[in-house]
């Protein structure tokens, strides 16, 4: 059974730029949230979807957003990049609300220059 | 707003020794979930163990292990027979209950403990 995949696993931005982020969970999972990893602020939760519904939004600025797909697959866009989205952005899925386990994919590394 | 808290950036252990990871969180919730995560150096977080608070079990996954202290809102992982490839970050992670958050799985997570395994 395939994990959460996401595409792409590196990349490299300029400031000004913007970034679309890929994340498939796995088959039958119909919960997608995503993450953001830096090494100053840590993990912060950066949004949750439900059946192409947004359930929840961390303290993010809105140059951040996403949306998931009929088929569960979820995208998020950062928009006029900025030094500090440098990041890992990991995004989990799990079966339903309330199943209590998260699973991870292995993230996106994102550069911005 | 929940906060997790581990005190211990680094931690190393010999091999086939034991190892405390501590964590503390502050809730004014009575329901939740508790977890930790480990990730390697391939970034996958991975589930180690998970606690439902109004469980007073302590959960046990083989050779790992946690000590659940509600009321001292203490949350401390414990691997025995440690591994060289037990070596990671690990990450305590607080959930309240779907009811409080209107149904989301938002974890609010530690700064992370990373755990060396000397051989």
């Amino acid at each position: 059974k395939a994990g959460v995949t996401q595409t792409p696993r590196y990349l490299i931005k300029t400031r000004g730029q913007q970034v679309t982020l890929s994340c498939s969970p796995i088959s039958g999972h119909r919960s997608v949230s995503w993450y953001q990893q830096t090494p100053g602020q840590g993990l912060q939760f950066l949004f949750e979807y439900f059946s192409e519904t947004q359930r929840n939004k961390g303290n993010f600025p809105g140059r951040f957003s996403g949306r998931q797909f009929s088929n569960s697959r979820s995208e998020m866009n950062v928009s006029t990049l900025e030094l500090g989205d440098s990041a890992l952005y990991l995004c989990a899925s799990s079966l339903v609300l309330g199943a209590n386990v998260l699973t991870f994919g292995a993230g996106s590394r994102l550069t911005v220059l | 707003a929940q906060t997790v808290t581990q005190s211990q950036p680094e931690m190393s252990v010999q091999e086939a020794e034991t190892v405390t990871l501590s964590c503390t969180y502050d809730t004014s919730e009575s329901d939740y979930y508790l977890f930790w995560y480990k990730q390697p150096p391939s970034r996958q977080m991975i589930l180690v163990i998970r606690q439902e608070a109004y469980k007073q079990q302590n959960a046990t996954e083989n050779r790992f292990s946690v000590n659940f202290q509600k009321a001292a809102k203490s949350f401390s992982l414990k691997i025995s027979d440690s591994q060289l490839g037990d070596a990671a970050m690990y990450f305590c992670a607080y959930r309240s209950s779907l009811i409080t958050q209107g149904g989301s799985e938002k974890l609010v997570f530690g700064k992370g403990t990373k755990l060396t395994v000397n051989p």
